[in-house]
């Protein structure tokens, strides 16, 4: 696509309940990033793919998070358990490698109430 | 430890005046950028600028990786450049694209 593309734009869950969010990167990006960013802060690094390799989860706040990358494309953050503090706005970026720039996806407001 | 420092934390100035934003890193880069973030949250591309001078517009960076610090210029500001300015680094030996923890720019009209 021409972009990366996240889904779903918002999202409220009721405390407990898990959710899914999708993030769809750039074609042939081999790199993909995810990062949450809470009202008023700044970036916080979640995990990172990088082609086939072993991900880097080294963000991950707690065992509810998980995330996967299919085929080297598509990616879900899975949220088990929901609490109140994963209320963020969570980010997906990829680039193509190491030397050339990211790109942003629109990110997912989650709300947990 | 690895850092991005970014200064200064808060701008306010009058439509027309110029800016210069300022990111300092701790380490040799592979990769360095600069985000507007948006009213609404989005994280806009400005410059990819590793090492050197870029131009676009009003907007230009300069970047002195051996002395390990970056340069954001606006020019004639505009009120829809008010947002948050982040600087966005890929150290040589790490993985993750670490965040400077942004400029917030606000300009009045």
């Amino acid at each position: 696509g021409a972009g990366v593309s996240q889904s779903p734009s918002n999202k409220v869950t009721e405390k407990g309940k898990d959710v899914e969010l999708r993030c769809d990167p750039i074609s042939g990006h081999t790199a993909l990033y995810w990062y949450r960013q809470s009202l008023g802060q700044g970036l916080e690094f979640l995990i990172y793919f990088q082609g086939n390799s072993a991900p880097d989860k080294s963000g991950l706040p707690s065992d509810r998070f998980s995330a996967e990358r299919t085929g080297g494309s598509v990616s879900t953050l899975t949220i088990q358990r929901t609490q109140q503090e994963d209320s963020a706005v969570y980010l997906c970026a990829s680039r193509f490698d190491r030397n050339t720039e990211a790109f942003f996806g629109q990110g997912t407001r989650l709300t947990v109430v | 430890g690895i850092q991005v420092e970014q200064s200064p934390p808060d701008l306010i100035l009058q439509e027309g005046a110029n800016s210069t934003l300022r990111c300092n890193f701790s380490d040799s880069v592979n990769n360095l950028q600069w985000f507007h973030q948006n009213p609404w949250g989005q994280l806009i591309n400005l410059f990819y600028i590793p090492s050197g001078t870029k131009q676009n517009g009003r907007l230009s960076a300069t970047t002195v990786a051996t002395e390990r610090y970056s340069l954001l210029y606006i020019s004639s500001s505009q009120t829809t450049d008010s947002g948050v300015y982040f600087c966005a680094v890929l150290y040589s030996s790490a993985s993750k694209i670490i965040f400077g923890s942004g400029t917030r720019l606000s300009i009045r009209p």
